[in-house]
């Protein structure tokens, strides 16, 4: 497998401006996480997907950020309008469905580093 | 809410001496402690799950261990290729959002040759 793909691998853009960053989970998986990196704050999750619906977007800063799964290959992560302060890197991952209480491995991708001007 | 608290924030050692990098956590019902490893400009890299306390895991030069507030990551030998930051995340029972990780802010580990 050729792992998570995210796309596209650098963005930059103006303050004001639309941005959309994509996603392809591992085949199979059922869970879908976006997560945000920065130096001040590190990891942080933004939302996640399960079976192609959001489960929990408590991490979401705000209304500008939204995020749609329409089928189980494909995610995006929408900003609008794009701010300087949500310039950062975004990664996605993807885990198996979690059975039982047993805990999943995430994977992640490569990552969408986002500068926004 | 949880919490991770990586030590220390930054290590540098010299190739072939052996260190440990702590992961401290506060979760209410720990269901996994995770270890990852960022190289510059990449994803994070799954390394290992560790679920009670007790358990060890070993891969290569490096071993996880679990204690009931906090985790090491071993480092035995290393060599400059170790070179990453070192990411510690757990995964807790409570509340509503079965599938999220909380992560530390990582620790920098540099190995001169």
């Amino acid at each position: 497998d050729a792992g998570v793909i995210q796309s596209p691998r650098h963005e930059v853009t103006e303050m004001g401006q639309e941005v959309t960053l994509r996603c392809k989970p591992i085949s199979g998986h059922d869970y879908l996480f976006w997560y945000r990196q920065t130096m001040m704050r590190g990891l942080e999750l933004l939302i996640y997907f399960n079976n192609n619906v959001p489960i929990d977007d408590s991490g979401m800063p705000e209304d500008r950020f939204s995020a749609k799964m329409p089928n189980a290959s494909f995610s995006t992560l929408k900003i609008q309008p794009s701010e300087p302060r949500d310039s950062a890197v975004y990664f996605c991952a993807s885990s198996l469905g979690i059975l039982a209480g047993i805990t999943d491995t995430q994977y992640f991708g490569p990552g969408t580093r986002l500068t926004v001007l | 809410e949880d919490q991770v608290t990586q030590s220390p924030e930054a290590l540098r050692l010299q190739e072939g001496e052996s260190s440990s990098l702590n992961c401290s956590y506060t979760v209410s019902g720990l269901r996994g402690l995770f270890w990852y490893r960022q190289d510059p400009g990449k994803g994070p890299e799954f390394l290992f799950t560790l679920y009670s306390a007790g358990e060890e895991k070993e891969k290569e030069r490096l071993k996880a261990t679990l204690t009931k507030k906090e985790s090491f990551l071993h480092i035995t030998a290393p060599k400059p290729e170790d070179s990453a930051t070192y990411l510690c995340a757990v995964r807790s029972a409570g509340g509503t959002s079965y599938g999220k990780l909380t992560f530390g802010q990582g620790t920098i580990l540099t190995v001169h040759p």
